[in-house]
């Protein structure tokens, strides 16, 4: 089967390190996407991952390990901005194609 | 520009109403995606299209039928809906459906309300 697991919700400091974790169990794995959601708003384009280790992009960096299964989102110096729900996806070369989205992880920032 | 549209931003229709909903990209991508997410749920994958084809449509109800005009275009026709349709339908596109990985470019959605 297929499953992707993040937590539900986390919450952080403002100017603190929060790091998002997922995990996932499916076939024909092609990489890893992290989306961030604004309550309301569509999805926008984080990182994407194809293969072990860790990409750097400003605030933001993902981290993959193939053969664990496992990916993670590390948010730096956090921003009341940030307040967002966070979602991996899986890119999967086989059934077409398809993302198979994680359930998502709200991040509360406090102040 | 890296933006995809969609119109109407916000829709209400009763059960016996017909309806479209339209989404536009001009950054020359090839595939097309129809998404219905509901409140704290990842978005749920539809349809999509691949160079103006139907290449999957994931056992949608036939109340929901798509369409693509033009390599530019992208509307979902709603008829006879059900109050439970009600959520938000995100467009988004990307550049190619297969032979790579291509992030996909979301539209804003309409908030659909079924009433």
């Amino acid at each position: 089967g297929q499953n992707i697991d993040q937590p539900t919700e986390m919450t952080a400091t403002e100017g603190a390190i929060v790091q998002i974790n997922c995990t996932y169990q499916t076939s024909g794995f092609n990489g890893l996407f992290w989306y961030q959601q604004h309550a309301g708003e569509a999805p926008t384009f984080l990182s994407y991952n194809v293969l072990d280790g860790l990409e750097e992009k400003g605030r933001f960096s993902s981290f993959l390990s193939r053969s664990k299964g496992y990916s993670y989102l590390l948010l730096k110096e956090l921003q009341m901005k940030d307040s967002a729900s966070y979602l991996c996806a899986v890119f999967r070369r086989d059934s077409n194609y398809q993302l198979i989205w994680g359930a998502g992880t709200k991040l509360i920032i406090k102040p | 520009d890296t933006e995809v549209t969609q119109t109407p931003k916000h829709l209400v229709m009763g059960m016996t109403n017909k309806k479209s909903l339209k989404c536009e990209q001009h950054m020359g991508h090839r595939a097309m995606y129809w998404y219905k997410q509901k409140a704290k749920k990842p978005p749920e994958l539809m349809f999509v299209y691949s160079y103006e084809k139907l290449s999957i449509n994931e056992s949608v109800p036939s109340r929901f039928s798509p369409e693509c005009p033009n390599s530019s275009l992208l509307n979902l026709h709603l008829h006879a809906l059900q109050p439970e349709d009600s959520a938000l339908y995100l467009c988004a596109s990307s550049q190619a459906l297969a032979g790579g990985s291509y992030e996909q470019y979301f539209g804003p959605g309409t908030r659909l309300t079924v009433t």
